[in-house]
Order: C-alpha cells, then structure tokens, then sequence
C-alpha cells in the first residue's frame, strides 16, 4: 500500500509569511502527527489529530496549528514565519496512534 | 519532565564487532520506548519496540526500569547497519506523541 505522502518536499519562503504543508496517511490511518526536526533540537512534537480533532499538542506557540480533514489528511500551518522555523517537518499517521507510526519524507521548510 | 538522552552523537565501530546504542530515558509512568531508525536517503522507521520483545536485523533491546534506560544492542554490526538511531518514549496510552533522543549516529567501517 501507499506510505505517507507530504506535500510540497520543498518550500523557501521568507520572514513574516505563511505557510501551509500536508500530508496525507496511509488508507485506514485515523492518526496523523506532526514533527519538528532541526540540527539543534531534533525531532519534536508538535500536534497529533486523531479522527479530525487534535488530540495532543507540543510545546510551540500559537503561531503552529493544524487540521485533519473527514479523510484524514492533515495541514499544518505557520504563520507569521521566523528564521528559525526553518527545519524538516514530518508527519507520522498510525492506524490509533498508539500503533506503529509511519513516517513521511517530510517537508523541507526554508525561511529567508 | 519527560525526556529521552542518547549520550552519542556518534559511534564508530569496525564490521564484526559488538554494537551497543545507549538510551536513557526520565519518566514517571510506565513509558513504552521505541527505537527509530534512518538510513540514508530514506525514511524514518520502526526498528523496534520495547513490548515486542522481538529481535530485529539482530537488534535487541531492554527496558531496565532501575536504570531507566534502554539500550540498543547487536553482536556483530554489519556495514548495511549505518545510519542514524533514535531513542523515542511514549508516555502511555493510544496517543501518537513520542519524545525522540537526539539520535545517535552509528557508522559501521569495513
């Protein structure tokens, strides 16, 4: 079957936009998570939604939020973009969450 | 607070030679660990996970709840065995939050 899609791979934008990013799961995958991976800090979480709610949140702020859809794709959003939002953004989906997550190649963010 | 260490940015061993991958973790429950793995180019994924108790591609792991730790071992690394290890908890429950280790990167020489 097909693994986690993330869309677009790449994305150069500049301080103060937005910025929206997707994923869609594995068929038959209700949880979806978001990932923040830099050099500095690593992998960190930022949200999962499960069944179109959010179901846990990381510790970012406000700026970063998210959405699932009734077909359990999900976006994420940033604005109001810093340089150090620059990082690799993945999303995991899981058929409950608390089964093996599958992980996506992630979404390149650049900020200039 | 929960938190993962992987004392290890990286480790260098020759092929043949024992591997072990150290984790420690700080949580107050009764976490579930997991062991993540990225080979270049490629996704992260699943390598192993503590309830499993399974062995896989020779790896193995114990939780060891006194020592709050979780290492990563194999016998005898192999070269196809490179790439980037990542230690991650997950606080209990069905929710698809995990706090990952700042990953170890294991480097296997021929």
């Amino acid at each position: 079957k097909a693994g986690v899609t993330q869309t677009p791979r790449y994305l150069i934008k500049t301080r103060g936009q937005q910025v929206t990013l997707s994923c869609s799961p594995i068929s038959g995958h209700r949880s979806v998570s978001w990932y923040q991976q830099t050099p500095g800090q690593g992998l960190q979480f930022l949200f999962e939604y499960f069944s179109e709610t959010q179901r846990n949140k990381g510790n970012f702020p406000g700026r970063f939020s998210g959405r699932q859809f009734s077909n359990s794709r999900s976006e994420m959003n940033v604005s109001t973009l810093e340089l150090g939002d620059s990082a690799l953004y993945l999303c995991a989906s899981s058929w409950g969450g608390g089964n093996e997550q599958f992980f996506g190649p992630g979404t390149r963010l650049t900020v200039l | 607070a929960q938190r993962v260490t992987q004392p290890e940015k990286l480790l260098s061993v020759f092929k043949g030679a024992p591997v072990e991958l150290k984790c420690n973790y700080s949580y107050s429950g009764s976490p579930e660990l997991f062991w993540y793995v990225q080979y270049s180019r490629q996704r992260l994924q699943l390598l192993l996970r503590h309830i499993s108790r399974e062995s896989i591609k020779g790896f193995t792991a114990d939780l060891n709840k006194g020592e709050t730790s979780f290492h990563l071992k194999k016998p005898f690394a192999q070269e196809e065995d490179s790439a980037m290890y990542y230690c991650a908890l997950r606080g209990g429950g069905s929710q698809g939050n995990l706090i990952f280790g700042k990953g170890t990167k294991l480097s296997v020489k021929p």
